[in-house]
Protein backbone atom coordinates (compact mmCIF):
# COMPACT_ATOMS: atom_id res chain seq x y z
CA UNK A 1 0.00 0.00 0.00
CA UNK A 2 0.78 3.68 -0.09
CA UNK A 3 1.60 5.90 2.51
CA UNK A 4 -0.25 9.51 1.75
CA UNK A 5 0.61 11.17 5.00
CA UNK A 6 -2.48 12.55 7.24
CA UNK A 7 -4.83 13.16 4.38
CA UNK A 8 -6.68 10.76 2.65
CA UNK A 9 -6.78 10.96 -1.35
CA UNK A 10 -10.41 12.15 -2.21
CA UNK A 11 -12.39 11.83 -5.39
CA UNK A 12 -15.31 14.62 -5.55
CA UNK A 13 -17.87 13.41 -8.22
CA UNK A 14 -21.15 14.89 -9.79
CA UNK A 15 -23.72 12.19 -8.98
CA UNK A 16 -24.64 10.36 -12.18
CA UNK A 17 -21.13 10.58 -13.51
CA UNK A 18 -18.93 7.61 -13.39
CA UNK A 19 -16.10 7.82 -11.09
CA UNK A 20 -12.48 5.88 -11.64
CA UNK A 21 -10.87 4.69 -8.10
CA UNK A 22 -6.95 4.06 -9.06
CA UNK A 23 -4.58 1.78 -7.15
CA UNK A 24 -0.91 1.20 -7.26
CA UNK A 25 0.02 -2.44 -5.97
CA UNK A 26 3.92 -3.38 -4.52
CA UNK A 27 4.30 -6.58 -5.31
CA UNK A 28 4.38 -8.03 -8.65
CA UNK A 29 3.48 -11.73 -6.83
CA UNK A 30 0.77 -10.49 -5.76
CA UNK A 31 -2.21 -12.91 -7.48
CA UNK A 32 -5.34 -11.78 -5.95
CA UNK A 33 -6.70 -8.34 -5.93
CA UNK A 34 -10.20 -6.84 -4.00
CA UNK A 35 -11.73 -3.73 -3.69
CA UNK A 36 -13.32 -2.93 -0.37
CA UNK A 37 -15.86 -0.17 0.28
CA UNK A 38 -16.08 1.23 4.15
CA UNK A 39 -18.81 3.85 4.94
CA UNK A 40 -18.38 5.56 8.02
CA UNK A 41 -18.60 3.92 11.54
CA UNK A 42 -18.48 0.41 9.72
CA UNK A 43 -16.43 -2.48 8.78
CA UNK A 44 -14.80 -2.82 4.99
CA UNK A 45 -17.23 -4.55 2.90
CA UNK A 46 -16.31 -6.54 -0.32
CA UNK A 47 -17.30 -4.68 -3.24
CA UNK A 48 -15.41 -6.76 -6.14
CA UNK A 49 -12.46 -8.99 -6.30
CA UNK A 50 -9.66 -10.42 -9.55
CA UNK A 51 -7.56 -12.84 -10.04
CA UNK A 52 -3.88 -12.12 -11.98
CA UNK A 53 -4.87 -14.05 -14.85
CA UNK A 54 -7.54 -11.60 -15.97
CA UNK A 55 -7.31 -8.05 -16.60
CA UNK A 56 -10.90 -7.39 -16.37
CA UNK A 57 -14.32 -8.43 -14.26
CA UNK A 58 -17.23 -6.75 -13.99
CA UNK A 59 -20.13 -6.53 -11.33
CA UNK A 60 -23.48 -4.65 -10.83
CA UNK A 61 -22.70 -1.08 -11.82
CA UNK A 62 -18.56 -1.83 -10.47
CA UNK A 63 -15.50 -2.92 -12.88
CA UNK A 64 -12.10 -3.27 -11.91
CA UNK A 65 -9.48 -3.53 -14.11
CA UNK A 66 -5.82 -4.75 -13.07
CA UNK A 67 -2.61 -3.92 -15.64
CA UNK A 68 0.33 -6.14 -14.39
CA UNK A 69 2.72 -4.38 -16.33
CA UNK A 70 2.28 -1.38 -14.46
CA UNK A 71 1.12 -2.72 -11.42
CA UNK A 72 -2.31 -0.91 -11.09
CA UNK A 73 -5.61 -1.40 -10.56
CA UNK A 74 -8.67 0.78 -10.83
CA UNK A 75 -12.63 0.60 -9.31
CA UNK A 76 -14.73 2.34 -12.10
CA UNK A 77 -18.23 2.99 -10.60
CA UNK A 78 -20.64 3.47 -13.36
CA UNK A 79 -23.47 6.19 -12.71
CA UNK A 80 -22.56 7.24 -8.88
CA UNK A 81 -24.66 7.36 -6.59
CA UNK A 82 -24.72 9.55 -2.86
CA UNK A 83 -24.79 6.20 -1.60
CA UNK A 84 -21.66 5.22 -3.01
CA UNK A 85 -19.97 7.91 -1.17
CA UNK A 86 -17.34 5.84 1.39
CA UNK A 87 -13.32 5.08 1.40
CA UNK A 88 -12.71 2.91 -0.53
CA UNK A 89 -9.47 0.69 -0.58
CA UNK A 90 -7.30 -1.91 -2.58
CA UNK A 91 -6.12 -4.97 -1.18
CA UNK A 92 -3.41 -7.41 -2.56
CA UNK A 93 -2.33 -10.92 -1.89
CA UNK A 94 1.05 -12.60 -2.78
CA UNK A 95 0.67 -15.79 -4.49
CA UNK A 96 1.27 -19.13 -2.54
CA UNK A 97 1.32 -17.48 0.81
CA UNK A 98 -1.70 -17.75 3.58
CA UNK A 99 -4.93 -16.20 3.55
CA UNK A 100 -3.37 -12.56 4.32
CA UNK A 101 -4.07 -9.46 2.67
CA UNK A 102 -2.31 -6.06 2.37
CA UNK A 103 -4.41 -3.16 2.15
CA UNK A 104 -3.74 0.47 0.55
CA UNK A 105 -4.65 3.02 2.61
CA UNK A 106 -7.67 4.40 0.50
CA UNK A 107 -9.50 7.32 -1.41
CA UNK A 108 -12.31 8.82 -0.69
CA UNK A 109 -15.07 9.15 -3.22
CA UNK A 110 -17.21 12.14 -2.63
CA UNK A 111 -21.05 12.31 -4.63
CA UNK A 112 -22.23 15.45 -4.98
CA UNK A 113 -25.80 15.51 -5.29
CA UNK B 1 -27.43 -14.05 10.60
CA UNK B 2 -26.09 -12.59 13.12
CA UNK B 3 -22.43 -13.62 10.85
CA UNK B 4 -19.24 -11.46 12.81
CA UNK B 5 -19.31 -9.16 15.89
CA UNK B 6 -17.38 -7.28 17.64
CA UNK B 7 -17.59 -5.84 21.35
CA UNK B 8 -17.39 -3.56 23.02
CA UNK B 9 -18.17 -1.06 20.35
CA UNK B 10 -16.36 1.96 22.10
CA UNK B 11 -13.47 1.56 24.68
CA UNK B 12 -11.43 4.37 26.67
CA UNK B 13 -8.84 3.52 29.08
CA UNK B 14 -6.00 4.47 30.59
CA UNK B 15 -1.32 4.01 30.04
CA UNK B 16 -0.92 0.76 31.60
CA UNK B 17 -4.18 -1.13 32.05
CA UNK B 18 -4.84 -4.61 30.02
CA UNK B 19 -7.46 -4.28 27.89
CA UNK B 20 -9.69 -7.45 25.63
CA UNK B 21 -11.39 -6.81 22.48
CA UNK B 22 -13.81 -9.52 21.70
CA UNK B 23 -15.00 -10.76 18.32
CA UNK B 24 -17.12 -13.66 17.69
CA UNK B 25 -18.42 -15.13 14.10
CA UNK B 26 -21.56 -17.64 13.12
CA UNK B 27 -20.30 -18.89 9.87
CA UNK B 28 -17.37 -21.70 11.30
CA UNK B 29 -14.93 -19.68 9.03
CA UNK B 30 -11.31 -21.35 9.83
CA UNK B 31 -9.39 -18.10 9.28
CA UNK B 32 -9.93 -14.93 11.52
CA UNK B 33 -7.85 -11.69 11.74
CA UNK B 34 -6.98 -8.70 13.25
CA UNK B 35 -6.40 -5.25 11.58
CA UNK B 36 -5.68 -1.90 13.38
CA UNK B 37 -6.87 1.14 11.25
CA UNK B 38 -5.31 4.27 11.45
CA UNK B 39 -5.40 7.23 9.10
CA UNK B 40 -2.76 7.59 6.73
CA UNK B 41 -1.62 3.55 7.53
CA UNK B 42 -4.74 1.84 6.21
CA UNK B 43 -5.74 -1.07 7.50
CA UNK B 44 -2.26 -3.12 9.16
CA UNK B 45 -2.83 -6.95 10.31
CA UNK B 46 -2.31 -7.55 14.02
CA UNK B 47 -2.78 -11.15 14.37
CA UNK B 48 -3.95 -13.98 12.56
CA UNK B 49 -5.54 -17.65 13.16
CA UNK B 50 -6.11 -20.11 10.87
CA UNK B 51 -7.52 -22.44 13.05
CA UNK B 52 -8.53 -22.80 16.70
CA UNK B 53 -5.38 -23.41 18.39
CA UNK B 54 -3.06 -21.86 15.66
CA UNK B 55 -2.40 -18.16 15.47
CA UNK B 56 0.74 -15.89 13.81
CA UNK B 57 1.84 -12.46 13.71
CA UNK B 58 1.03 -10.28 11.27
CA UNK B 59 2.68 -6.57 10.72
CA UNK B 60 2.40 -5.01 13.95
CA UNK B 61 2.28 -7.52 16.49
CA UNK B 62 4.26 -5.68 19.64
CA UNK B 63 2.01 -5.33 22.17
CA UNK B 64 -1.26 -7.64 21.62
CA UNK B 65 -1.75 -11.39 22.26
CA UNK B 66 -3.77 -13.30 20.64
CA UNK B 67 -6.11 -16.78 21.80
CA UNK B 68 -8.70 -19.00 19.89
CA UNK B 69 -9.62 -21.43 21.92
CA UNK B 70 -12.68 -22.20 19.92
CA UNK B 71 -13.35 -21.61 16.02
CA UNK B 72 -15.76 -18.54 16.42
CA UNK B 73 -14.41 -16.51 19.03
CA UNK B 74 -10.91 -14.61 18.32
CA UNK B 75 -10.06 -12.01 21.47
CA UNK B 76 -7.48 -9.55 21.34
CA UNK B 77 -5.29 -8.60 24.24
CA UNK B 78 -3.22 -5.26 25.15
CA UNK B 79 -1.47 -6.31 27.66
CA UNK B 80 -0.59 -3.08 28.82
CA UNK B 81 -2.06 -0.18 26.46
CA UNK B 82 -0.07 2.35 25.62
CA UNK B 83 -1.12 6.02 23.73
CA UNK B 84 0.11 4.19 20.21
CA UNK B 85 -2.49 1.67 20.79
CA UNK B 86 -5.17 4.39 20.24
CA UNK B 87 -7.06 3.27 16.99
CA UNK B 88 -9.55 1.32 15.44
CA UNK B 89 -9.42 -2.45 15.75
CA UNK B 90 -11.45 -4.71 12.94
CA UNK B 91 -12.10 -8.26 13.28
CA UNK B 92 -12.44 -10.49 9.86
CA UNK B 93 -12.96 -14.32 9.10
CA UNK B 94 -12.84 -15.89 5.77
CA UNK B 95 -13.19 -19.47 4.72
CA UNK B 96 -10.23 -20.84 3.34
CA UNK B 97 -11.49 -23.72 1.17
CA UNK B 98 -9.90 -25.82 -1.75
CA UNK B 99 -10.58 -23.19 -4.25
CA UNK B 100 -8.78 -20.48 -2.02
CA UNK B 101 -11.25 -18.12 -0.95
CA UNK B 102 -9.59 -15.02 0.26
CA UNK B 103 -12.82 -12.65 0.60
CA UNK B 104 -12.56 -11.05 4.37
CA UNK B 105 -15.54 -10.30 6.13
CA UNK B 106 -15.16 -7.46 8.43
CA UNK B 107 -16.93 -6.68 11.82
CA UNK B 108 -18.33 -3.35 12.92
CA UNK B 109 -15.03 -2.52 14.95
CA UNK B 110 -14.05 -1.26 18.41
CA UNK B 111 -12.71 2.26 18.51
CA UNK B 112 -10.15 1.99 21.21
CA UNK B 113 -8.84 5.39 22.70
CA UNK B 114 -6.10 4.85 25.63
CA UNK B 115 -5.50 8.31 27.56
Amino acid sequence: GENVGLHLPTLSVQEGDNSIINCAYSNSASDYFIWYKQESGKGPQFIIDIRSNMDKRQGQRVTVLLNKTVKHLSLQIAATQPGDSAVYFCAEKEGGATNKLIFGTGTLLAVQP
Amino acid sequence: DAGITQSPRYKITETGRQVTLMCHQTWSHSYMFWYRQDLGHGLRLIYYSAAADITDKGEVPDGYVVSRSKTENFPLTLESATRSQTSVYFCASSEFGGRTNEKLFFGSGTQLSVL
